[in-house]
C-alpha cells in the first residue's frame, strides 16, 4: 500500500532538470508532495487531486496520471536551494484524506 | 505564517522513564499528527487526532499514547521508554481540505 518513489536518490548540476515519481498499486485520490531539507522539517510543495484540480507553488510543477496511479512531480532549471529529500503522500479516498501514506523519499542533491 | 512548535529540539532520557512531548500549532487546525522518522524509513504515523478528545492510532502506536484536551495542544506520551525508541519525532497540523499538512521542526529523542 506504501507507494513507491522512484529514482531513490539523483544528483544533479545546477541548472539541471529532474523529475521524481510517486507510483501506487491502488487508485488513488490525492497526492501530496513535501520537501525537507537536512535537518529542517518537511514543507508542504504541492497537492495534486482526482479529477486535476491541484494546490502549490508556482514554481513547482507536477502531474497525476489517474490510470497509471503515479504522480510526477518535475524540478526545472534547478537551483542549489532544490536540495533535500522528497517525499509523496497519498490518500486513497476523499473521506479519509487526512491520513497520508508516505513513500520512503528521494533525495535530491544540486551541486554547482 | 502558520507555526507549530515542538517543546525541545533534543531530549535525552533514561530507559524505562515516562516522556512527554508537547507540540502546539497556532492556526486552529483540526488534525494534527505525530510522526517518528528514522533513516531509510521515511515518515511513520504513530497517532493523529481529528478533533479535541479524538485520536486514532497510526501505523506504529505500539509504546505510545497521546493526548488532546485542548485543540492546539496535542501530547505525545512514551509510558517506558525503551532504546528502540530513539528517534527523530516529528508533529504536525493540517486543516480540512485540502489537508496540507505543517510540520514543527522536531523533537531528537535519546534513550539511554
Amino acid at each position: 500500500q506504501q507507494p513507491v518513489q522512484s529514482p531513490q536518490a539523483v544528483i544533479l548540476r545546477e541548472g539541471e532538470d529532474a523529475v521524481i515519481n510517486c507510483s501506487s498499486s491502488k487508485a488513488l485520490y490525492s497526492v501530496h508532495w513535501y520537501r525537507q531539507k537536512h535537518g529542517e522539517a518537511p514543507v508542504f510543495l504541492m497537492i495534486l487531486l482526482k479529477g486535476g484540480e491541484q494546490k502549490g507553488h508556482e514554481k513547482i510543477s507536477a502531474s497525476f496520471n489517474e490510470k497509471k496511479q503515479q504522480s510526477s512531480l518535475y524540478l526545472t532549471a534547478s537551483q542549489l536551494s532544490y536540495s533535500g529529500t522528497y517525499f509523496c503522500g497519498t490518500a486513497l479516498e476523499a473521506g479519509n484524506n487526512r491520513k497520508l501514506i508516505w513513500g520512503l523519499g528521494t533525495s535530491l542533491a544540486v551541486n554547482p | 505564517d502558520v507555526k507549530v512548535t515542538q517543546s525541545s529540539r533534543y531530549l535525552v532520557k533514561r530507559t524505562g522513564e515516562k516522556v512527554f512531548l508537547e507540540c502546539v500549532q497556532d492556526m486552529d487546525h483540526e488534525n494534527m499528527f505525530w510522526y517518528r522518522q528514522d533513516p531509510g524509513l521515511g515518515l511513520r504515523l504513530i497517532y493523529f487526532s481529528y478533533d479535541v478528545k479524538m485520536k486514532e492510532k497510526g501505523d506504529i502506536p505500539e509504546g505510545y499514547s497521546v493526548s488532546r484536551e485542548k485543540k492546539e495542544r496535542f501530547s505525545l506520551i512514551l509510558e517506558s521508554a525503551s532504546t528502540n525508541q530513539t528517534s527523530m519525532y516529528l508533529c504536525a497540523s493540517s486543516s480540512d481540505f485540502p489537508y496540507e499538512q505543517y510540520f514543527g521542526p522536531g523533537t531528537r529523542l535519546t534513550v539511554t
